[in-house]
């Protein structure tokens, strides 16, 4: 079946540091790669997503690159705000993309100033 | 600013009780899903819909959940009866075709004493 891993939180930074959130997947046959993201309280929020191999998905100073030799989409950004403090999770969509989504368990992300 | 809406946000209530969940999708949008989030167990599919027809509820306890879609506009989850274990924030998420970006709801917090 399709799961996804990822490391396990809280991953505790500094403002400004580098951060990666490291995921892996397992599917059959190559699925399209999503990182979502929570706010305390809220839903979940589409942060970046790939849909094919060597595909990079970017958005407000996140950047993740689908790379199918090591079944893995980490998640990156070169200086973290004490706004990012959220969760994030990887999830991938099944080839064909007509059922529900698998999350990884989230890593809860905690920026300190 | 096109959004899918959940009420109640929060439910509290007792053991043995019934519980309705409501989901609005988004206009247009013609599949519809429900996730449950819980410490234990992350993000889990429950059901979907397309075109307002079940397509998979393979991940809900079938003796005390239902889940309908009684117009293109409206979703609804039910327990009944309502147990402690199914304690949890409950999603919807829509789509607006096969492989696009679903768009989750901000969730129905539920608590069964």
């Amino acid at each position: 079946g399709n799961s996804v891993t990822q490391m396990e939180g809280p991953v505790t930074l500094s403002e400004e540091a580098f951060l990666t959130i490291n995921c892996t997947y397992t599917a059959t046959g190559y699925p399209s790669l999503f990182w979502y993201v929570q706010y305390p309280g809220e839903g979940l929020q589409l942060l970046l997503k790939a849909t094919k191999a060597d595909d990079k998905g970017s958005n407000k100073g996140f950047e993740a690159t689908y790379r199918k030799e090591t079944t893995s989409f980490h998640l990156e950004k070169g200086s973290v705000q004490v706004s990012d403090s959220a969760v994030y999770f990887c999830a991938l969509l099944p080839r064909g993309g007509a059922d529900g989504l698998t999350f990884g368990k989230g890593t809860h992300l905690i920026i300190q100033p | 600013d096109a959004r899918v809406t959940q009420t109640p946000r929060h439910k509290v209530t007792e053991m043995g009780q019934e519980v309705t969940m409501r989901c609005q999708p988004i206009l247009g949008h013609n599949t519809v899903f429900w996730y449950r989030q819980t410490m234990m167990q992350g993000l889990e599919l429950l059901a979907y819909f397309r075109n307002r027809a079940p397509l998979d509820d393979s991940g809900m306890p079938k003796d005390r959940f239902s889940a309908e879609m009684p117009d293109a506009t409206l979703a609804t989850l039910k327990i009944q009866p309502s147990e402690p274990r199914d304690s949890a924030v409950y999603f919807c998420a829509s789509v607006l075709g096969v492989g696009d970006t679903q768009y989750f709801g901000p969730g129905t917090r539920l608590t069964v004493l």
